[in-house]
């Protein structure tokens, strides 16, 4: 069964702490993105990447960086956490390709920052 | 640019019977996919259905169904015969052929299916 796997399902963190949220799939997909999700907003894109050391800023690119050395692993991370990045965190995959490739999601990080 | 849109927050359904949630979007682009994913309280996204904007026919998995008026904009998810275990967030979302690969999603509407 294909799979993406985010490292931890809870996170608390304090304030202005380095953060690394990881992901893996293991489905030789070229695109990886990362979302946050928040109650009546949605799921917003921080960003994506469509190969090994490429990424692409998404519509809410502040206070993040990502990192992808390896194909099947892509990583967020926060520099100096806030309060205002408390949320879930959703990782995602898919193949490049055609508009019809779903998105396969890991499981999501709850992301606390006090 | 594009964009979803999800009207309806919340819903309320009794079992058994069918619901429609809505989805409107807004495109440029001549060619793109149109997705419904489930979120139950667990939080993985569940993907549901899939239409293609070239598709003729109205997509179909199981209990569900895309209602696709391609001149109105709107992707419709139909749920029929609703079960407790419907209950969750529905996500609508699309992709465009310009979008490099991620999906735009709708803020999504919570399902509650009533006994």
């Amino acid at each position: 069964d294909v799979k993406v796997t985010q490292s931890s399902r809870y996170l608390v963190k304090r304030t202005g702490e380095k953060v690394f949220l990881e992901c893996v799939q293991d489905m030789d997909h070229e695109n990886m993105f990362w979302y946050r999700q928040d109650p009546g907003l949605g799921l917003r894109l921080i960003y994506f990447s469509y190969d090994v050391k490429m990424k692409e800023k998404g519509d809410i690119p502040e206070g993040y960086s990502v990192s992808r050395e390896k194909k099947e692993r892509f990583s967020l991370i926060l520099e100096s956490a806030s309060t205002n990045q408390t949320s879930m965190y959703l990782c995602a995959s898919s193949p490049l390709g055609a508009v019809g490739e779903k998105l396969f999601f890991g499981s999501g990080t709850q992301l606390s920052v006090l | 640019a594009q964009k979803i849109t999800q009207t309806q927050p919340g819903m309320f359904v009794q079992e058994k019977e069918a619901v429609t949630l809505d989805c409107t979007y807004d495109t440029s682009d001549q060619s793109y996919g149109l997705f419904w994913y489930k979120q139950p309280s667990s939080g993985e996204m569940i993907f549901l259905i899939y239409q293609g904007s070239y598709d003729e026919q109205n997509a179909t998995e199981g209990r569900y169904s895309l209602n696709f008026q391609k001149a109105r904009k709107s992707a419709n998810l139909v749920i029929s015969a609703s079960q407790l275990g419907d209950s969750a967030m529905y996500f609508c979302a699309m992709r465009g052929r310009g979008s490099q690969g991620n999906l735009i999603f709708g803020k999504g509407t919570k399902l509650s299916v009533k006994p």
